[in-house]
């Protein structure tokens, strides 16, 4: 079945950039989505890339996918403490009418940002 | 405004107790599903819904059960089987008409169930 993986912590520093990477096993992804997750809340997205794309900014948040090494990241720039909270990378196939909306998650990176 | 309501936040059970966490959502979504979460294990699928009247079993649908008796309703039950129920529950609808978005999940607040 599909796998995403995520490194499960990141600390960086006020003012500097974070990169959360993912990799993911699904080569029929269609969508790809980074959600953000703050302390005792549910998830909220924050971007999402189409496959057929190999960047997207949105502001402060960069995502870059690379296809062919099932590699996507997800760079924030001038991080913030409000930052800090868990960052959730998800795929979708929605190529097939009974798997649309059905996302497959990786396990989080705690993102810890520093004053 | 439009969203998804899960309640109660906080819920405290004693073993061979059942319990039952509500989700409604008024997003006019079809589909609405059941998540756990553990730390450092990300988010598990329990149960997913498509249709009133229809749900399907996810990941680790062993020990809970769920209704879709109103396309705006999603409970679940997580029942006295359950070996391992304290953990986090985060609920999530989505369309499954193509065109109007990605598909992407919308989430609930979430329901922490502790078992004491």
């Amino acid at each position: 079945g599909e796998d995403v993986e995520q490194s499960l912590f990141l600390s960086v520093r006020e003012g500097d950039s974070s990169v959360i990477n993912c990799t993911y096993t699904d080569s029929s992804s269609t969508y790809l989505y980074w959600y953000k997750q703050e302390p005792g809340a549910g998830l909220q997205l924050l971007t999402y890339i189409f496959s057929n794309m190999d960047m997207k900014q949105d502001q402060r948040l960069t995502v870059l996918l690379n296809k062919k090494d099932k590699h996507l990241s997800l760079r924030i720039a001038d991080t913030q403490t409000g930052d800090s909270a868990i960052y959730f990378c998800a795929e979708s196939n929605n190529a097939g009418g009974t798997s649309y909306g059905k996302l497959t998650f990786g396990q989080g990176t705690i993102l810890t940002v520093h004053p | 405004d439009g969203g998804i309501t899960q309640s109660p936040k906080y819920l405290f059970r004693k073993e061979g107790q059942n319990v039952t966490l509500s989700c409604e959502q008024n997003l006019n979504h079809d589909a609405m599903y059941w998540y756990r979460q553990d730390p450092g294990q990300g988010l598990r699928l329990i149960y997913y819904s498509q249709i009133v009247n229809d749900f399907q079993k996810g990941d680790i649908a062993e020990g809970y059960s769920v209704s879709r008796e109103k396309k705006e309703s999603f409970p679940l039950t997580v029942t006295s089987a359950q070996k391992n129920p304290t953990a986090f529950y985060l609920c999530a609808s989505s369309t499954l008409r193509r065109g109007l978005g990605t598909g992407e999940l919308f989430f609930g607040e979430g329901s922490r169930l502790t078992v004491l």
